[in-house]
């Protein structure tokens, strides 16, 4: 089966660092992976995602890096700023098609 | 507007009482899915669909139940709730089962006593 898990559970920056959250994945047959951030009281809301043929994707003060040799991937948020606080999830999928396996989630605060 | 609409939002029952969340997305999506959101458990999946009249098990599909009869609708039914299964519940949806943008609904806090 699928697990994923992240190394750390909280994550404190101040505005304007770049932060890093980390994923790690044990299917090295999955091939989609997706970051998303929950603010409280909403649901998941996607932010970027990556196949395993692409080792780096890049969005809107976003970057999301993919290591499968050991099936790690990354979310880098650059100029962090306070409205970015909230738990991010990473979530891998392909292995079956249709699953998805989030990890425990990260949060992230900001600090102005 | 896109939307992924649950409801109820909120609710209290008791063990044993049938209950059913719906869900409705307004996109024609394909697949949809439903999720459970507990605390140090992340979000774990329960059934998904890929398309009308196609339904499979997630990762806790125990005491769990779903139909896909319409494209826009993917209810969850709870046929003899459990107060383990309290816990915040979320309908997603994309247009393929994936490589799209998943969309998620604002979320169900069932309680079961």
């Amino acid at each position: 089966g699928e697990s994923v898990g992240l190394h750390l559970p909280t994550l404190s920056v101040q505005e304007g660092d770049n932060s890093i959250i980390n994923c790690a994945y044990s299917n090295s047959a999955s091939d989609y992976f997706i970051w998303y951030k929950q603010e409280s009281g909403k649901g998941p809301q996607f932010i970027i995602d990556i196949r395993s043929n692409m080792d780096k994707r890049q969005g809107q003060r976003v970057t999301v890096l993919l290591n499968k040799t050991v099936k790690h991937l990354s979310l880098q948020i650059a100029a962090t700023q306070p409205g970015d606080s909230a738990v991010y999830f990473c979530a891998v999928g392909g292995t079956s098609y249709g699953k998805l396996t989030f990890g425990q989630g990260t949060i992230l605060t900001v600090h102005p | 507007e896109a939307q992924v609409t649950q409801n109820p939002r909120y609710l209290i029952t008791v063990t044993g009482k049938k209950l059913t969340v719906t869900c409705s997305q307004n996109m024609n999506h394909e697949y949809m899915s439903w999720y459970r959101q507990d605390p140090g458990l992340g979000l774990r999946q329960i059934y998904y669909s890929m398309n009308v009249e196609v339904t499979d098990k997630g990762d806790v599909p125990e005491g769990y139940k779903v139909s896909r009869k319409e494209k826009r609708n993917f209810p969850l039914i709870l046929e003899s709730p459990s107060p383990n299964q309290t816990s915040l519940y979320f309908c997603a949806s994309s247009l393929r089962a994936s490589g799209n943008t998943i969309y998620f609904g604002e979320g169900s806090w069932l309680t079961v006593v």
